[in-house]
């Protein structure tokens, strides 16, 4: 089956330290992204890439950071410069750049500090 | 910078009902792209209706629909015949025209309860 796989679901990190959410899809698509969900707010773009080797800060980008590297590939590294990192963490690909496309989001992490 | 806001943290509707939740948004581009996004327990994010605003006739699917109001830059979902399946958390989307990459800009969302 196509579609958008996203590991670990659960995710804890130390004080101090970098983690790294991965984001898989095999549909195939251009386009890449990631958001933040935060209790009570809606979802935030971090980090989006249109094409391999290319990615573009989105709107809360300080403490992340991502590579694509490859097509089907897009993972968000948490630093520890990121100070409130709890926070629900959905991935989402879109086959270009349409405005009429629809995104196909991941199952998301849930990122925890210990 | 455009924004999206649900006015509506919570609605209830009973089962068969129909129920509408709200969304405004602000913007000074004249054509863009709008979006409701439903999202259960599992935390899925699922597109249920899209509309293009160079569109007049408002978008329809199945149960689903919309009001879209361009000159007071309202974009409204009307859920009909509701079922016990709809309770979700509800979210109104923006994008911006052709050219850009898919960067959608979420309202705070409206979670929406049915009940029997």
């Amino acid at each position: 089956d196509g579609g958008i796989t996203q590991s670990p679901k659960y995710l804890f990190r130390k004080e101090g330290q970098n983690v790294t959410l991965s984001c898989e899809q095999n549909l195939n698509h251009d386009a890449m992204y990631w958001y933040r969900q935060d209790p009570g707010q809606g979802l935030r773009l971090i980090y989006y890439s249109q094409i391999v080797n290319d990615f573009q800060k989105g709107d809360i980008a300080e403490g992340y950071s991502v590579s694509r590297e490859k097509k089907e590939s897009f993972p968000l590294t948490v630093t520890s410069a990121q100070k409130n990192p709890t926070a629900f963490y959905l991935c989402a690909s879109s086959m270009g750049r349409d405005s009429n496309e629809k995104l196909f989001f991941g199952s998301g992490t849930q990122l925890s500090v210990l | 910078a455009q924004t999206v806001t649900q006015s509506q943290p919570e609605m209830s509707v009973q089962e068969a009902e129909t129920v509408t939740l709200s969304c405004t948004y602000d913007t000074s581009e004249s054509d863009y792209y709008l979006f409701w996004y439903k999202q259960p327990p599992s935390r899925q994010m699922i597109l249920v209706i899209r509309q293009e605003a160079y569109k007049q006739q408002n978008a329809t699917e199945n149960r689903f629909s919309v009001n879209f109001q361009k000159a007071a830059k309202s974009f409204s979902l009307k859920i009909s015949d509701s079922q016990l399946g709809d309770a979700a958390m509800y979210f109104c989307a923006y994008r911006r025209p052709t050219g850009t990459a898919s960067k959608l800009t979420f309202g705070t969302g409206t979670r929406l309860q049915v009940t029997l």
